[in-house]
C-alpha cells in the first residue's frame, strides 16, 4: 500500500511569496494532520482534518498560514505571505479513525527554508 | 493533561547488543495508547510499535519491543540485536482522551547511535 505523498520535498523560497505544500493520504484513511518540527520546538501539530473537515486548527501560528482538504485524497498547506521563522519541516500525516487509538502514519515531509 | 518525558538526550550502543529507550508518560486518562516513532537522518517518520493502555501482553514487531509498565507509567522500547540502520531519533508519543483524543502527544526524543 502506498503511504503518505507529500510533494515538494524541499522547497526554497524568498520571503514574501506565497508557498503550498500537499498532501495525499493513505487511501481509507479518516484523518489527515498537519505538523510542523524545528529543532527549537519539536512537533508541532498545525491543524487536523476529519472526513475532510477541519476539526481543530488551534495550532496555526497565525493568518498567513492555511489549510484545506477538497476531497479524501488531497490536502494543501499554504502559507502567504511566508517568513524566514517559517523555515521548518512540514509533516502530514493521516490514521484510521476506528479500530482504537490508530497510529498516524507519516509522509517524509517537506523541508522549507525561506530567504 | 498529557505529558511524555525521554529523559536521554543521547544513547550509545555496540552493534547486535540489544538496548532500551526510556519513555514516562502522564495521563489521568484510563484508556489511551502509546506509539515509538523512528526519525532517521533522512527525516522521515517511522512508525515502530503501538501499546494500548488495556492490552495485557507487552507489544512486540520484530526486533522491537515495548516494555510496558502500567502502574510505574512507563513504556520504553527494547531494540535487540542493534543494527547500524537503527541509527536515528526514537520519539515516544501517547493519544487519549484527555489530550484531544486524535491528538498526539510527542516527548522530545531520543538521539540513538550504533557503535560498529
Amino acid at each position: 500500500d502506498a503511504g503518505v505523498i507529500q510533494s515538494p520535498r524541499h522547497e526554497v523560497t524568498e520571503m514574501g511569496q506565497e508557498v503550498t505544500l500537499r498532501c495525499k493520504p493513505i487511501s481509507g484513511h479518516d484523518y489527515l494532520f498537519w505538523y510542523r518540527q524545528t529543532m527549537m520546538r519539536g512537533l508541532e501539530l498545525l491543524i487536523y482534518f476529519n472526513n475532510n473537515v477541519p476539526i481543530d486548527d488551534s495550532g496555526m501560528p497565525e493568518d498567513r498560514f492555511s489549510a484545506k482538504m477538497p476531497n479524501a485524497s488531497f490536502s494543501t498547506l499554504k502559507i502567504q505571505p511566508s517568513e524566514p521563522r517559517d523555515s521548518a519541516v512540514y509533516f502530514c500525516a493521516s490514521s484510521r479513525g476506528t479500530g482504537g487509538y490508530q497510529p498516524q502514519h507519516f509522509g517524509d515531509g517537506t523541508r522549507l527554508s525561506i530567504l | 493533561a498529557q505529558k511524555i518525558t525521554q529523559t536521554q538526550p543521547g544513547m550509545f550502543v555496540q552493534e547486535k547488543e540489544a538496548v532500551t529507550l526510556d519513555c514516562t508518560y502522564d495521563t489521568s486518562d484510563p484508556s489511551y495508547g502509546l506509539f515509538w516513532y523512528k526519525q532517521p537522518s533522512s527525516g522521515e517518520m517511522i512508525f515502530l510499535i503501538y501499546q494500548g493502555s488495556y492490552d495485557q501482553q507487552n507489544a512486540t514487531e520484530g526486533r522491537y519491543s515495548l516494555n510496558f509498565q502500567k502502574a510505574r507509567k512507563s513504556a520504553n522500547l527494547v531494540i535487540s540485536a542493534s543494527q547500524l540502520g537503527d541509527s536515528a531519533m526514537y520519539f515516544c508519543a501517547m493519544r487519549g482522551p484527555s489530550g484531544g483524543y486524535q491528538k498526539v502527544t510527542f516527548g522530545t526524543g531520543t538521539k540513538l547511535q550504533v557503535i560498529p
